[in-house]
């Protein structure tokens, strides 16, 4: 039990390309989902926190203009990297949690976006 | 500041060895930890996880003690065999319920 899926596991796309990461809770429904960015050979990062039907709170540093973030069903959370750059570039992992608390927390595959 | 340090950053140690990876966590007020493993380009496996109120867990050859005093989790893979090569991670939940990852330990069994 406790299935997150994330997809797609892989994009390469050119510059200036919006690009969108989907995260779905298989068997449970998430109250809240975590999207996080892992740099190479760095820890996971996270990035922001939503709960379902209200705006996602982000981290410090992290733009919530260029990290767009919706939360709008129990078993689904998308992540928009709008107009990415080669430097948005990274491993991003999504994970999903049953409880208001956040955990425990599921993990997702993660997603490698190349941004050429 | 709440942090996860994971020392060392790599190692490396012939078959059948015992592994001995190490965390430390700058505030003992924690709700769980966690340790992870992740392959090159993949995402988390799971391996143990440890309540606040727990001091140990097991899993066939994978043992995992917690001493929140000295802020401190130890991951203990025994007989290691090539197919353990990987990164493991440390991920500590606090009081707050957020979440910390340590950066990782990178694991080499050589045959």
């Amino acid at each position: 039990g406790a299935v997150v899926s994330q997809h797609p596991s892989r994009v390469i796309c050119k510059s200036g390309t919006s690009v969108k990461i989907e995260c779905r809770s298989l068997d449970f429904q998430a109250t809240t989902m975590f999207w996080y960015r892992q740099f190479p050979k760095k820890s996971l990062m996270l990035m922001a926190t939503s709960n379902e039907g209200s705006k996602a709170t982000y981290e410090q540093g992290v733009e919530k203009d260029k990290f767009l973030i919706n939360h709008a069903s129990l078993t689904l959370s998308t992540l928009t990297v709008t107009s990415a750059h080669p430097e948005d570039s990274s491993f991003y992992i999504c994970s999903a949690s049953p409880t208001g608390m956040g955990q425990p927390q599921h993990f997702g595959d993660g997603t490698r976006l190349s941004i050429l | 500041k709440q942090e996860v340090t994971q020392i060392p950053a790599a190692l490396s140690v012939p078959e059948g060895e015992n592994l001995v990876l190490n965390c430390s966590f700058t505030d003992s007020a924690i709700y769980n930890l966690q340790w992870f493993r992740q392959d090159p380009g993949k995402g988390l496996t799971s391996l143990l996880l440890i309540q606040s109120s727990q001091r140990e867990q097991t899993s066939g050859r994978l043992n995992a003690s917690l001493d929140k005093s000295s802020g401190r989790s130890t991951l203990y893979i025994a007989a290691s065999q090539p197919g353990d090569s990987a990164t493991y991670l440390c991920a500590v939940v606090w009081s707050d319920y957020k979440l910390s990852f340590g950066a990782g330990t990178t694991v080499t069994v050589r045959a």
